[in-house]
């Protein structure tokens, strides 16, 4: 059973178009991170929220924690083929602690 | 800052060998390093977390024995995979946190691709 849900689980999208990109959970989350993965090479970290209904940019991603820190998510403006990758959010009970992953959404966003 | 590096990047084995993976923290301290492998177009899978100077603890279903955790220092985590096959072919990656930051971020490695024949 996944604690963490993602969804969609893959999304094609043309250049320009914004996505938004969902995970949620029944649990409480001391924090929650975003990564993006590109074929064959780890995690790159985007992001990490703390506090509920903390709001974040950078550049055209928009990262929101929910009020009860149980969800967030993941918006994209004007989507560029260089967005194109797979999104993990990851959230984290305790500091130090293991993290869990969602399921990941596969973003492709064509030219 | 913050980088994580894995060695090798690629491995190609027979069945029956151990393959050993390398995870380093390059410009960080990392008490706390994690284990995860992938499979093609899934999300990362906990194997286990290693902490330096004891025992790894293990996530349910991983045979502590098959993949052998060893954090010898602040830098330097080893995941052996021993007497491997076919099936143990997956992509692993490695993580590690920050000894300095408070907070629950973790920082990848590019991950190795092992083969097994």
């Amino acid at each position: 059973t996944q604690l963490l849900e993602q969804s969609p689980q893959f999304l094609s999208i043309q250049e320009g178009e914004n996505l938004t990109v969902y995970c949620n959970s029944s649990s409480v989350f001391s924090s929650l991170q975003w990564y993006r993965q590109e074929p064959g090479e780890g995690p790159v970290l985007l992001v990490t929220v703390v506090t509920g209904g903390e709001v974040k940019k950078l550049k055209r991603l928009t990262f929101q924690f929910g009020d009860a820190r149980k969800d967030s998510s993941l918006h994209i403006t004007a989507a560029q083929p260089g967005d194109t990758g797979l999104y993990l959010c990851a959230g984290g009970r305790e500091a130090g602690n293991k993290l869990t992953f969602g399921g990941g959404t596969r973003v492709l966003v064509k030219p | 800052g913050a980088v994580v590096s894995q060695h090798p990047s690629r491995v190609i084995c027979k069945s029956g060998t151990s393959v050993k993976i390398e995870c380093r923290s390059l410009d960080f301290q990392a008490t706390t390093m994690f284990w995860y492998r992938q499979f093609p177009k899934q999300s990362l899978m906990l194997m286990a977390t290693s902490n330096e100077g004891s025992k790894a603890t293990y996530e349910q279903g991983v045979e502590k024995d098959k993949f052998l955790i060893n954090h010898a220092s602040l830098t330097l985590s080893t995941l052996t995979v021993t007497s491997a096959h076919p099936e143990d072919s997956s992509f692993y990656i490695c993580s590690a946190r920050d000894f300095g930051l408070a907070g629950d971020e973790q920082f990848f490695g590019p991950g190795t691709r092992l083969t097994v024949l």
